[in-house]
Parts: structure tokens; sequence; C-alpha cells
């Protein structure tokens, strides 16, 4: 079973609001990634939160981690229309060890 | 850098034939891993290779072999290909050296394979 699970599913909103995804998980973990997938593309890497963090930012992201509820958000602030695509949260039990993907959410941000 | 790279895009298969895809990565990562992708879900874990020389067992792995043939280069392999293979695989590396960047994975752009 995947060891991630985002939701919302789907999520819609306007150019200018903020936007977030949750991502739940079931065992300890040494980090969680998020990755950002465009539609026909591979995915892409934005952001690790190790198991020891609380909060990260990179831009217009900001990710946390609760690992007492083992759980993650991601929060892209002042979308925009090109934010549109699937998130995808990763987890790492060990730090060498391979990576479980959750199913993801669909972010469609309207101009 | 061309980063990780995948051979063929696009394949249509028949039921019971065998190919293989190609994944290639020119940034002397140590890990490499080959995904599945159905529609609207996440990625599962076909098989992996945590350093050259040596393979393991991902998720999803029956139906499938793979090779890493060198450092640079891992390939899957469908031998007799069942339409429940129908899919998209996508090629992934990591680096695994520690560091800032060293869990970050890098995709390939995937192959698109139906089997008939």
């Amino acid at each position: 079973s995947q060891q991630g699970e985002e939701d919302p599913q789907a999520l819609s909103i306007q150019e200018g609001e903020n936007a977030t995804m949750n991502c739940s998980y079931k065992t300890s973990i040494n980090n969680l990634q998020w990755y950002r997938q465009n539609s026909g593309r591979g995915l892409v890497h934005l952001i690790l939160i190790r198991s020891n963090e609380r909060e990260k930012h990179s831009g217009r992201l900001r990710v946390t981690l609760d690992t007492s509820k083992k759980s993650s958000s991601l929060l892209i602030t002042a979308s925009r229309a090109a934010d549109t695509a699937s998130y995808f949260c990763a987890t790492q039990v060990t730090n060498a060890g391979k990576s479980t993907f959750g199913d993801g959410t669909t972010l469609t941000v309207k101009p | 850098n061309a980063g990780v790279t995948q051979t063929p895009k696009f394949q249509v298969l028949k039921t019971g034939q065998s190919m293989t895809l190609q994944c290639a990565q020119d940034m002397n990562h140590n890990s490499m891993y080959w995904y599945r992708q159905d529609p609207g879900m996440g990625l599962r874990l076909i098989y992996y290779s945590a350093s050259e020389g040596t393979t393991d067992k991902g998720e999803v792995p029956n139906g499938y072999n793979v090779s890493r043939l060198n450092k640079r280069e891992f390939s899957l392999r469908l031998e007799s290909a069942a339409p429940s293979q129908t899919s998209v695989y996508f090629c992934a590396s990591r680096s695994g050296q520690g560091g800032l960047h060293g869990n970050e994975q890098f995709f390939g752009p995937g192959t698109r394979l139906t089997v008939l």
C-alpha cells in the first residue's frame, strides 16, 4: 500500500489564491519530499524536509512536517496559471533507502 | 548535461511480445529506479539499483527484469507483455552521496507503453 496519501485529490483555485495540499504517511520517516509533474512529463523535485525539521521555505513554497501526526503540507502562495500540475509527496524511511510516492493532488489554477 | 534519458518515448506491443526500455543518466549518480504510473495514480516502484552491480525488487516487480549495465545505464525488460502492463514508465536516478541534493530524484521524460 502507498506510504503517502495526498488530499485533496483535486484542487481548483483562481490565480493569486493560495493552494494547500496535504500528505499523510504511515511509518516513521527520514525525510519527505514534494515533487511536481506537468501533464505528460516526468516529475521534478521541489523541496525536501527532514524528520528533524518542522518547516521549510523555497520561493513561493512552504512545507511543514508534523511527525507526531505523520503528516506534511505544501502551501503554494500567490498561485499562477503556470502552477497547474500534479503534486506528489514521497517519503524515505532511511537516508539511503527508496522513496514511496502518494497518488498526488491535481492542482488547477484558473487565470 | 542531458540528465536522465529514456528510450523509446512511445511503444505499442502485442500480448506476449518482449521489449527492453532503456535508461541512462550522465550525472554520475549511484542509485537508479524504474517506476510505473497508471492513469490518475502515483508512481509505483518496480525495481531499483542502489549502486552499480546491485538490483532489488520494488513494490510491483512481477513480469519485469532489470539490468544495471554500468553506472550510467539501467534497463527494464518485459519478457512477455500483458495488457496489465500498459502504463507510463519512468526512470529516475539519485546521487545517494549525501549533501544538500543527495536524496533528490531526477526523472526521465517517460515511456508510454500500450499492450494490446
